[in-house]
């Protein structure tokens, strides 16, 4: 079983859908919790960090469910650059500096 | 600007042919790592570094090597490339409790 596992996709969506990925981690003891994006071919960037209560970013809303073990990502009024790969991060230690990735979902905003 | 930076970003070379892949940071960050990106398997820590002269093993070690003689580069060594090694590879830095910035990544191709 994948420390940190999601579903890839693709999800396809036309503009201005709202769109929502999930993902899941085995260690229950992970202390910070990451949505990275990744552009074709390009290297992954810090989208947002997800806390506890929750969390928003413009039309990005982030939560984290400890009990059940999985973090979510709600993108709102999808645009087109909002396609690309977006992964789901765990830190064990809670240091930001060590990380374990998911394997990523691929979104595509349709026009 | 605050960088990253890899090279070669492309590279194709033969079985057993030594090769090394250099990263360097301007932000100077302490902790540095090294990633690989397979398809379907996300990204895997190879090695990292937490500060000079200080590595360690990441998940995924067998046929790397790396150095960290200065703080801002982190190269990372093939003795003898396989082509199981065949991947796209990231360079990463970070400072204690900051988010890692991650290199624009190296295609490598082992015939």
């Amino acid at each position: 079983r994948k420390e940190v596992e999601q579903d890839p996709g693709p999800f396809n969506v036309p503009e201005g859908a709202t769109v929502a990925f999930n993902c899941t981690y085995s260690n229950s003891a992970s202390q910070s919790f990451f949505w990275y994006r990744q552009d074709c071919r390009k290297e992954p960037k810090l989208l947002m960090s997800v806390y506890s209560s929750g969390n928003e970013d413009g039309r990005f809303t982030a939560q984290l469910n400890r009990a059940s073990q999985y973090i979510s990502l709600l993108i709102r009024d999808s645009k087109l650059s909002d396609s690309a790969t977006y992964l789901c991060v765990v830190s064990f230690s809670g240091s930001a500096r060590q990380l374990t990735f998911g394997s990523g979902t691929q979104l595509t905003v349709l026009p | 600007e605050a960088q990253v930076t890899q090279n070669p970003r492309y590279l194709i070379t033969v079985t057993g042919k030594k090769l090394t892949v250099t990263c360097s940071q301007n932000m100077n960050h302490e902790y540095m790592s090294w990633y690989r990106q397979d398809p379907g398997l996300g990204l895997r820590q190879i090695y990292y570094s937490m500060n000079v002269e200080v590595t360690d093993k990441g998940d995924v070690p067998e046929g790397y090597k790396v150095s960290r003689k200065e703080k801002r580069n982190f190269p990372l060594i093939l003795e003898s490339p396989s082509p199981n090694q065949t991947s796209l590879y990231f360079c990463a830095s970070s400072s204690q409790a900051d988010t890692q910035y991650f290199g624009p990544g190296t295609r490598l191709t082992v015939l």
